[in-house]
């Protein structure tokens, strides 16, 4: 079975452009979260999604970043225009229904961010 | 709010020794309490979880982690170190009402031979 994976491994942008990460979680996972970790800093929680619907997007920085999971597979999240304080890695995580209320996600390997 | 801290940003430990990554956490309600680990150039991967019962947790590859409620912390621990666990610890938790996991910064675990 395939696990959650993420693209591009690593991207390097100059500050004013886009990016767009994509992630394909397991299949048949209905939650899919969106989390970033900058500068060696703490894991932060980004947003949540149940199917095609965001349950939490609590965590999203401002409204240059923009997640989407249409048709309740892949998701996408683009940054647009990227700032220098944007670099960091982007991780993907998906899980099950009910592993969602214990915690256990999948991870992919993540997209690292560089923004010159 | 929940959060999650880890006081040290690298562990180092002699391979053979037993070893302990601390994290202590903040949580409205009963807290869900989870380890994981991320190996170079991986995903994170789960190790472990408190979420009722036994305070003592055992996971993945030999560790365990211990619930504390008086002292809010969920440490985790090896009795015997190995250098294949050299890797970024994640302590995390999440409060009954909310799905999403909070993390701690990490911890990275140095085992020498």
């Amino acid at each position: 079975e395939a696990g959650v994976t993420q693209f591009p491994s690593h991207s390097v942008i100059e500050k004013g452009q886009t990016v767009t990460l994509r992630c394909d979680p397991i299949s048949g996972h209905d939650n899919l979260y969106w989390y970033r970790r900058v500068m060696g800093k703490e894991i932060k929680f980004l947003l949540h999604f149940v199917k095609e619907s965001k349950q939490d997007e609590s965590g999203m920085p401002n409204n240059r970043f923009l997640a989407e999971r249409t048709g309740g597979t892949y998701s996408t999240l683009k940054v647009q225009p990227a700032e220098l304080e944007d670099s960091g890695v982007y991780f993907c995580a998906s899980s099950q229904d009910l592993a969602a209320n214990t915690g256990e996600l999948f991870f992919g390997e993540g997209s690292r961010l560089t923004v010159l | 709010a929940q959060s999650v801290a880890q006081p040290e940003d690298q562990v180092n430990v002699a391979e053979g020794n037993p070893l302990t990554v601390k994290c202590t956490y903040s949580v409205s309600g009963n807290p869900y309490l989870f380890w994981y680990v991320q190996y170079p150039n991986r995903g994170l991967q789960f190790l472990l979880k408190y979420i009722t019962g036994d305070n003592l947790v055992k996971g993945s590859y030999g560790f365990e982690a211990e619930f504390n409620k008086s002292q809010t912390s969920f440490h985790l621990k090896k009795p015997s170190a190995l250098v294949s666990d050299s890797a970024l610890y994640f302590c995390a938790v999440k409060s009954t009402g909310r799905r999403a996991l909070t993390f701690g910064s990490g911890t990275r675990l140095q085992v020498q031979p």
